[in-house]
């Protein structure tokens, strides 16, 4: 088990591109999760998927966000004509559901995105 | 919005010391989680509560889990510079498919010095 694996680790931009990151969950786990965290703040929710299906969204994603998680493994963030407001820590998380009504998210280390 | 308030949001002791953390909710949540986040990482789960009035050790770290499952506090015996971190809490409720959705709290940074 190598835990959750995410790349770039940091990622600098300038305003108006189009940047990607993926998530490569812990093998098994069916379920992943996008989270974003600005300085000083816990982390917010973005998206949800279960295997395949992006089963919800938050409305902190735009239109300008989208994510994918093609095979039901891995995954990818990709933010279009990216803004200033769009610095943060991205955060991915993945877990079984094993547990029943709780669940514990395994996080991965994150991708540092700055934007100029 | 956040719907979980830390206090104190920043907290510089001295090794050796005890110190609290509060989280305070205005929602009723399925479950209450505390993680600890160093610099350039992710979260690390420490502990989940779920009933309230519940309370949990680990090592010199102790939860609780309020009556009516709204706040929680995380008590730290004798820190040691190895606790330094920002602690958050979480509350977990359930959405779409079977997943949890974390919503968390505004954290609180804490710094042990020798």
């Amino acid at each position: 088990d190598t835990g959750v694996s995410q790349d770039p680790r940091h990622k600098i931009t300038k305003r108006g591109q189009n940047v990607t990151f993926r998530c490569d969950p812990i093998s098994e786990h069916n379920r992943l999760y996008w989270y974003r965290q600005t300085l000083g703040q816990g982390p917010e929710f973005l998206t949800y998927f279960q295997n395949e299906a992006q089963l919800e969204k938050s409305r902190l994603l735009s239109d300008r966000f989208s994510a994918e998680r093609p095979k039901g493994s891995f995954s990818t963030l990709e933010i279009q004509r990216t803004e200033q407001g769009d610095s943060a820590m991205y955060l991915c998380a993945s877990s079984s559901g094993a547990q029943g009504w709780t669940d514990t998210q395994y996080f991965g280390p994150g991708t540092r995105l700055t934007v100029l | 919005t956040q719907l979980l308030e830390q206090s104190p949001q920043f907290l510089s002791i001295q090794e050796g010391e005890n110190l609290t953390v509060y989280c305070n909710s205005s929602s009723v949540f399925s479950s209450l989680q505390w993680y600890r986040q160093e610099p350039g990482e992710g979260p690390v789960l420490l502990v989940t509560v779920v009933t309230g009035g519940e309370v949990k050790k680990l090592k010199r770290l102790t939860f609780q889990f309020g009556d009516a499952r709204k706040d929680s506090s995380l008590h730290i015996t004798a820190a040691q510079p190895g606790d330094t971190g920002l602690y958050l809490c979480a509350g977990e409720r359930g959405i779409t498919g079977g997943g949890n959705k974390l919503t968390f709290g505004t954290g609180t940074q804490l710094k042990v010095e020798l």
